[in-house]
């Protein structure tokens, strides 16, 4: 079946400017995660959804990223007024929810975010 | 909280050579541990992970890695590295005991050369 997809998969926006990034987890993913990675860091965890519950919003840089989820689908995450700090590789993650314990996250192939 | 330090950026090796990644992590609680590979322009791919039980885990294309408490490392290595091994591996850490978020380390790039 397919994978997690991401678009678009390179984004170049003025510093101002809103961006939206999408993700398409795969199908009967519950949990779904946003992730930056900035270049030369590692992963940064922004937001994880999980099925109905609160999203946790704990990685949240500021106040300028959001991040939605319809049901079980498609994500979007939203930065306002995009500096250039923001520029990144933004990924996604979805994994099924199966009891406690491990459950494997499948990544995206990114979205690379450029901020001049 | 919970940390991962990699901290080898680079590691240059020839083709055929064997090769470690190093991997420590700081908690205060029990963790799982992972190693992804990231490919030149395609998502993480899961290498391999510790879960609980053997110490000594093994992957897919040939890695391994072992499991040290006493340490606190999880070393990633392969005896032999092929040229197609070039990528960025990056170690990660998650609380056993619920929460879903990985912590990642700041990724090695493993450079194979001929």
């Amino acid at each position: 079946g397919a994978g997690v997809s991401q678009s678009p998969s390179n984004k170049v926006t003025e510093k101002g400017k809103d961006v939206e990034l999408r993700c398409d987890p795969i199908s009967g993913h519950t949990a779904l995660y946003w992730y930056r990675q900035r270049l030369g860091q590692g992963l940064e965890f922004l937001i994880y959804f999980q099925g109905n519950s609160a999203p946790d919003k704990s990685g949240l840089p500021s106040d300028r990223f959001s991040a939605e989820r319809t049901g079980e689908s498609v994500s979007t995450l939203t930065i306002q007024r995009t500096q250039q700090e923001d520029s990144a590789v933004y990924l996604c993650a979805s994994s099924l929810v199966v009891g406690g314990g491990y459950n494997e996250q499948f990544f995206g192939p990114g979205t690379r975010l450029t901020v001049l | 909280a919970q940390s991962v330090t990699q901290l080898d950026s680079q590691v240059p090796v020839f083709e055929e050579a064997p090769v470690e990644l190093r991997c420590n992590y700081s908690s205060s609680v029990s963790v799982y541990l992972f190693w992804y590979v990231q490919y030149p322009n395609q998502g993480l791919q899961l290498l391999l992970k510790y879960l609980s039980g053997s110490t000594l885990v093994k992957g897919i294309n040939g890695f391994e890695a072992e499991f040290n408490k006493s340490q606190t490392s999880f070393h990633l290595r392969k005896p032999s590295v092929h040229i197609s091994d070039t990528a960025e591996y990056f170690c990660a850490v998650k609380l056993t005991g619920g929460g879903n978020k990985l912590t990642f380390g700041t990724g090695t790039q493993l450079k194979v050369e001929l």
